[in-house]
């Protein structure tokens, strides 16, 4: 799978858009981005997944690039209770598991 | 929804002991994961399974073994705990096909041992 690189931290303000960069430049044609985020105390949580489209959900949209060698998951409006630690996972549907590395730490601030 | 549970929150054991940790399902899913979360390094895979009485390992499998005997329940076991498996441990399940991107996870397990 392809390997994934993140900022260590975030700060945005609550109400803002809270975009959140990633890097996959060795990204392959069958893999997949997956962006997953973990409150503290709490596991992982899903959010959304994309091939080459962009996607949107209720919780995030997510940008890929159309090289796909970056993408970027975007909070539009970001709450306190989205302070969390948000992984960018490279993987292809095939895969059984998912290669979390360390993700971004994301604080919002009032 | 799909629950995940693991059998603690919290468990504290001695050096030596043999732990079992617990993790159920309720949705039928195929694939099942544990990983182990500590500071600094993310979440590492220990072991997965994608059917009853199949197992895989992960990156990091020594010093630990898993049970799946039913399709519901994969256990993680520490045969002889030691100081360095102080950690969090993450339990996760998944579908196959169109529903395997998911990864749902337990609310983990924070051991300690002494």
């Amino acid at each position: 799978d392809a390997k994934t690189t993140q900022p260590p931290s975030m700060d945005c303000a609550e109400g803002r858009a809270a975009n959140l960069p990633c890097n996959h430049s060795t990204i392959s044609g069958n893999e997949y981005v997956y962006w997953y985020r973990q409150i503290h105390s709490q596991g992982p949580q899903y959010i959304i997944h994309g091939l080459k489209n962009n996607e949107t959900n209720e919780m995030a949209s997510l940008i890929i690039t159309e090289d796909r060698k970056s993408s970027t998951l975007i909070l539009p409006h970001a709450t306190l209770r989205d302070t969390a630690v948000y992984y960018c996972i490279v993987s292809s549907h095939s895969g059984y598991a998912l290669n979390f590395g360390k993700g971004t730490s994301l604080l919002v601030t009032p | 929804d799909v629950k995940v549970t693991q059998s603690s929150r919290y468990l504290v054991k001695r050096t030596g002991e043999k732990v079992f940790l617990e993790c159920v399902q309720d949705m039928d899913h195929e694939n099942m994961f544990w990983y182990r979360q500590d500071p600094g390094l993310g979440l590492r895979l220990i072991y997965f399974s994608y059917d009853v009485k199949m197992k895989e390992k992960g990156d990091i499998p020594e010093g630990y073994s898993v049970s799946r005997e039913k399709k519901e329940r994969f256990s993680l076991i520490l045969e002889s705990a030691s100081t360095n498996q102080t950690s969090m441990y993450l339990c996760a399940s998944s579908s196959t096909g169109r529903g395997a991107y998911e990864q749902y996870f337990g609310p983990g397990t924070r051991l300690t041992v002494t």
